[in-house]
């Protein structure tokens, strides 16, 4: 079965300091992967999305980037903090069903960040 | 862009009652997803659905894919305590088949 792992858990970090949010995946090869941020514990935004190593989408302009050096392994990076980046960080694996192409996504534990 | 109208956006329950929500667009989903979020965690995958016209259940919870396409619907059946959380749709759009677009969540409260 599969398994997803974000870490660390929570974080609290300085306005100006850097970050580095690691997600992992076992149980599967090649997936897509996704980083979501939630504010207030309501709607999911899309941050970035990978289909492969190195092959990285950025869905809105911002001061974090992501990185996927490994076929598992998804990097979320600032390299300096605003207070608006805090929230909670979500990352995902997505997968194509058997079923027509049907895609379903699967996130990790999550990631709360707060900047200070 | 796409989007998703997820209604009511916050609702109380008492143990027993059913519970209802969904999901509307202006444009078809190939297919419906249904999570449900407890407070510091994760999203979870409840139910999919591939069908338009298709009805699941997961234990007390049932999901119909509209026929049109264009919507969705979760159904609760006699709630419990542990049913509070956060409730969101996600629809997979034709094209790109590989983002889902979200609803933006029904938060499920105990009413005291």
């Amino acid at each position: 079965s599969q398994t997803i792992h974000q870490w660390p858990a929570t974080l609290v970090q300085p306005v100006g300091s850097p970050l580095s949010l690691e997600c992992t995946v076992e149980g599967t090869s090649n997936p897509n992967l996704y980083w979501y941020r939630q504010a207030a514990g309501r709607g999911l935004q899309l941050l970035f999305y990978s289909v492969g190593i190195g092959q990285i989408s950025s869905e809105v302009p911002q001061n974090l980037s992501a990185s996927r050096p490994q076929d598992r392994q998804f990097i979320l990076s600032s390299k300096k903090l605003l207070l608006s980046d805090s929230g909670f960080y979500l990352c995902a694996w997505g997968r194509e069903t058997g079923t027509s192409g049907s895609h379903e996504q699967y996130f990790g534990p999550g990631t709360r960040l707060t900047v200070t | 862009g796409q989007q998703l109208n997820q209604s009511p956006q916050s609702m109380f329950i008492q143990e027993g009652e059913d519970v209802s929500m969904n999901c509307t667009s202006s444009s078809i989903f190939n297919t419906w997803l249904w999570y449900k979020q407890d407070p510091g965690e994760g999203p979870v995958l409840l139910i999919a659905l591939y069908k338009a016209g298709e009805l699941t259940s997961n234990g007390r919870l049932t999901a119909q894919f509209g026929i049109t396409r264009k919507d969705s619907f979760l159904n609760i059946s006699a709630s419990i305590p542990s049913d509070v959380g956060i409730y969101f749709c996600a629809g997979q759009p034709s094209s790109p088949r590989n983002k889902l677009v979200f609803g933006a969540g029904t938060i499920l409260r105990v009413k005291s």
